[in-house]
């Protein structure tokens, strides 16, 4: 079964440095990676989507690689800013059976602070 | 294009009590999932639907059940309400079934007492 981990749990930070999250997933056979952010209390807003087949993605000040072998991602935040404070969630979708169905991390609780 | 929307958005229920929750995907896809995110599970898959199909369910017991209908709207059903089902339960559309980029609702709050 996929079990994704991220790390850290929590991360807090002044504004304007530069930020890596990890993510590692057990099972190296996916379809794609996807990063999410979520926002207290709301839904989940997609920030890249990476395929099996690419090493990384790019939107803006995000940046995110992908290591299939490895079974490990990692989501860059440049010049960070007091409203990239949101849980960033990582997904995988595994190949065969479960196609479509995301495995969530537990995610990384980012806090920029002015 | 409108996103996905959930109705209600908040909802309180009383144990025993069974719920109905709605999704409406984005116009044009086909497939929406169900997740339920509880501050101890995280976020964990229900079911996804294709076509009016099940296609993927989750580890949950019978008492969560779904359909989905020729618009691709959906709902889901919790019949005898449990304290553990309060969470925000979560919808996410494609526009096919599979591996494609998964948009997700606002989600709905259930809060059972």
């Amino acid at each position: 079964k996929q079990e994704v981990t991220q790390i850290p749990a929590a991360l807090s930070v002044p504004e304007g440095e530069n930020l890596v999250l990890n993510c590692s997933f057990t099972d190296s056979a996916i379809y794609n990676l996807q990063w999410f952010r979520q926002d207290p209390g709301k839904g989940l807003t997609s920030l890249l989507l990476i395929q099996s087949s690419q090493r990384e993605q790019t939107s803006g000040r995000l940046n995110a690689s992908l290591d299939k072998s490895s079974g490990r991602s990692t989501l860059y935040i440049a010049a960070s800013q007091p409203g990239d404070s949101a849980t960033y969630l990582c997904a995988v979708v595994d190949r065969g059976s479960t196609l479509g169905r995301l495995y969530f991390g537990r995610g990384t609780q980012l806090t920029v602070w002015p | 294009k409108a996103g996905v929307t959930q109705t209600p958005r908040y909802l309180i229920k009383t144990r025993g009590q069974q719920v109905t929750l709605s999704c409406s995907p984005i116009s044009g896809h086909r497939s929406v999932s169900w997740y339920q995110q509880t501050p101890g599970q995280g976020l964990q898959f229900l079911f996804e639907y294709f076509s009016e199909t099940q296609r993927n369910k989750g580890n949950f017991p019978g008492r969560f059940s779904g359909r989905q209908f020729s618009n691709s709207r959906s709902e889901m059903n919790v019949s005898t309400l449990e304290l553990g089902d309060s969470a925000l339960y979560l919808c996410a559309s494609s526009p096919r079934q599979g591996a494609n980029e998964q948009y997700f609702g606002p989600g709905t709050r259930l809060t059972v007492t």
